[in-house]
């Protein structure tokens, strides 16, 4: 089976750094990708990691260590637009999306 | 933005009613999926297609099926609604599967009363 876990929420103020963590139970295990989903929108993709470390895009990061079954994505120079909803996602033996972490950004 | 199309956008029908639901691409992409999304489960895959009639179950498959004629549609129906398929459904493509990032429709707001 699997399954993904994440903070429901997490609150930052602007210009700040935040990390949403994300553990996960994965068969077959290939990686690990983030979406953002702000309210009333639709997943946009962010990252995608298959091999263990960072992968850096713009203010956002993502890491995966493999050995522990866990992901971080890192926020960089928050921004009032951050606040969504975020999502990290297994692909193993199926696809399977985690129950998503709310960031709010405060000004 | 990657060109899909989900209608209707909004529907609100009876439960025991048939309910289908589209996906129209214009990318040909090869993978198609369709999830649900409710409050606390973020998105569940229902179905996913991975070809012109090849299709298969994901972890909330139940009450639904879909079928892909053509590889810029894929539709998902509900044969007899019930109140627990209240959701938004969200239909995604993919050029590869897994390591390649799923581009997501606008999303179908169901109501089933």
């Amino acid at each position: 089976g699997q399954s993904l876990e994440q903070p429901s929420e997490v609150t930052a103020v602007e210009g700040a750094i935040v990390q949403i963590n994300c553990t996960y139970q994965t068969s077959g295990f290939y990686g690990l990708s983030w979406y953002q989903q702000h309210d009333g929108g639709a997943p946009t993709f962010l990252s995608y990691n298959g091999l263990d470390g960072l992968e850096e895009t713009g203010r956002f990061s993502s890491f995966l260590s493999r050995s522990d079954s866990y992901g971080y994505l890192l926020l960089q120079e928050l921004q009032m637009k951050d606040s969504a909803s975020y999502f990290c996602a297994s692909y193993g033996q199926n696809f399977v999306f985690g129950p998503g972490t709310r960031l709010s950004v405060l000004p | 933005d990657a060109g899909i199309t989900q209608s209707p956008r909004h529907k609100v029908t009876e439960t025991g009613t048939p309910v289908t639901l589209r996906c129209h691409q214009t990318e040909n992409h090869r993978y198609m999926y369709w999830y649900r999304q409710d409050p606390g489960h973020g998105l569940r895959l229902i179905h996913y297609s991975y070809g012109v009639k090849d299709t298969d179950k994901g972890e909330v498959s139940d009450g639904y099926s879909v079928s892909r004629s053509k590889t810029e549609d894929f539709l998902l129906t509900l044969e007899s609604a019930t109140s627990s398929q209240t959701s938004v459904y969200f239909c995604a493509i993919s050029d590869t599967d897994g390591s390649q990032p799923q581009h997501f429709g606008d999303g179908t707001r169901l109501s089933i009363l």
